[in-house]
């Protein structure tokens, strides 16, 4: 079945350093893929989506690319803020499946 | 004021117990969802309604039912609630097949 991987955290950085939180997909279709992030004690808020293949999406400093080639869609940003602590969730749709299907979520941490 | 909104926000009820959360919202989506999100598990859809009158089972429907009161409104119901039905459970909307869902801030259910 569909599904969606995402890499294990928790991810603790600096303030300015690099992001990168990889996020892999298996589909039968060709899915919209959704990066969402959930702010502590909040639900959660789309950040960025890509709706077909080489798409990129992008969204207060984050990216993601849509790669069909290597079923992948990784969230980058190039200086995290303290204010990007936060768990982020990749997720995809299917074309007609009605819903959505998330990976487990990172939680992302900051440090000053 | 918040578009979706889900009350509780917090509750904590004996194991055997019947328990509603409701969801309304003002955003005028035909679809609305039920989820719940434990630690390392994402979030897992529990039903979902494209309609008033149209009702979906999602992956993990046992011990859950639902009512579509209204468009605006969808209430979740455990009928005897157990210990493992502790979570964070998230209503959310969507006037898409393919696109963003809108969520709700979440009911933190606690079973003793």
């Amino acid at each position: 079945g569909d599904s969606v991987t995402q890499m294990e955290g928790p991810v603790t950085l600096s303030e300015e350093a690099f992001l990168t939180i990889n996020c892999t997909y298996t589909a039968t279709g060709y899915p919209s893929l959704f990066w969402y992030v959930q702010y502590p004690g909040e639900g959660l808020q789309l950040l960025l989506k890509a709706t077909k293949a080489d798409d990129k999406g992008s969204n207060k400093g984050f990216e993601a690319t849509y790669r069909k080639e290597t079923t992948s869609f990784h969230l980058e940003k190039g200086s995290v803020q303290v204010s990007d602590s936060a768990v982020y969730f990749c997720a995809l749709s299917i074309q007609g499946a009605q819903k959505l299907v998330f990976g487990q979520g990172t939680r992302l941490t900051i440090n000053p | 004021d918040a578009d979706v909104t889900q009350t509780p926000r917090n509750r904590i009820t004996k194991t055997g117990k019947r328990i509603m959360l409701e969801c309304s919202q003002t955003k005028g989506h035909d679809r609305m969802y039920w989820y719940r999100q434990d630690p390392g598990l994402g979030l897992r859809l529990i039903y979902y309604s494209f309609d008033v009158k149209d009702i979906n089972k999602g992956e993990i429907s046992d011990g859950y039912s639902v009512s579509r009161q209204a468009q605006a409104k969808f209430s979740l119901s455990l009928e005897s609630a157990i210990p493992n039905q502790t979570a964070l459970y998230f209503c959310a909307t969507s006037d898409s097949p393919t696109y963003e869902q809108y969520f709700g801030p979440g009911t933190r259910l606690t079973v003793t």
